[in-house]
């Protein structure tokens, strides 16, 4: 069993929906990443969680350590968006990467 | 934009060869990690570097080394070649100490091991 697991593996909506992805670790960690992959391989943080939650946009970012999971919102979906998002645990020395959820939004 | 670029973009190496990669940070940035992805996988954690010392590992041979230099700049280098070595090298940089800190990914190098 894989230390970071997501799900769903792939994703497929309409423009404009509502979308969660998931997040489980059995780890211990001090801080959870969200990351963006773009064909081609470019990456960036979404963002970086230790408690609670944040946003920024249409994107939300929960996290409920006692229960070690994770969830990614993404309100009024658009095909930019378009993307493979990945799950990272760390601690100070190590990062666990999930295998990503693949998302397609069609217009 | 990130500002973290590496370097080169593109590679073709033979089995048994030695690679060097080359990846330079944000200004300011003391923590450089370095990331191997294979085709259709997530990205794997090789290791990380704190103000030139290696702070973390994750589960690859000695044959995997690193370096990180004074002006942000640092390398990976792998030897001896295998034909699964063939992936995308992502290195990322962050301000502080550790991975806790929002990682900041460069473009990769994606290496093909004929």
């Amino acid at each position: 069993k894989n230390e970071v697991e997501q799900s769903p593996q792939n994703l497929t909506a309409q423009e404009g929906e509502f979308i969660t992805i998931n997040c489980s670790y059995s780890v211990g960690i001090s801080a959870l990443h969200w990351l963006q992959q773009h064909p081609g391989g470019g990456i960036v943080s979404l963002f970086m969680l230790s408690s609670g939650k944040k946003k920024h946009g249409r994107l939300i970012a929960t996290i409920n350590i006692q229960e070690k999971h994770s969830s990614l919102h993404i309100t009024a979906s658009h095909p930019r968006d378009s993307a493979v998002y990945i799950c990272a645990v760390g601690n100070t020395d190590k990062l666990i990467f999930g295998t990503g959820t693949r998302l397609q939004v069609f217009p | 934009e990130t500002g973290v670029t590496q370097s080169p973009t593109h590679l073709i190496k033979t089995r048994g060869q030695q690679v060097t990669l080359r990846c330079s940070s944000q200004s300011g940035h003391n923590t450089v990690s370095w990331y191997q992805q294979a085709l259709g996988q997530g990205p794997q954690f090789i290791f990380q570097y704190y103000r030139e010392e290696e702070n973390g590992r994750g589960n690859f041979p000695p044959r995997f080394s690193g370096l990180q230099f004074p002006n942000y700049s640092s390398e990976l280098n792998v030897n001896a070649l295998e034909l699964d070595d063939s992936a995308l090298y992502l290195c990322a940089s962050s301000w502080g100490f550790g991975l806790q800190e929002t990682q900041y990914f460069g473009p990769g190098t994606r290496l093909l091991v004929l």
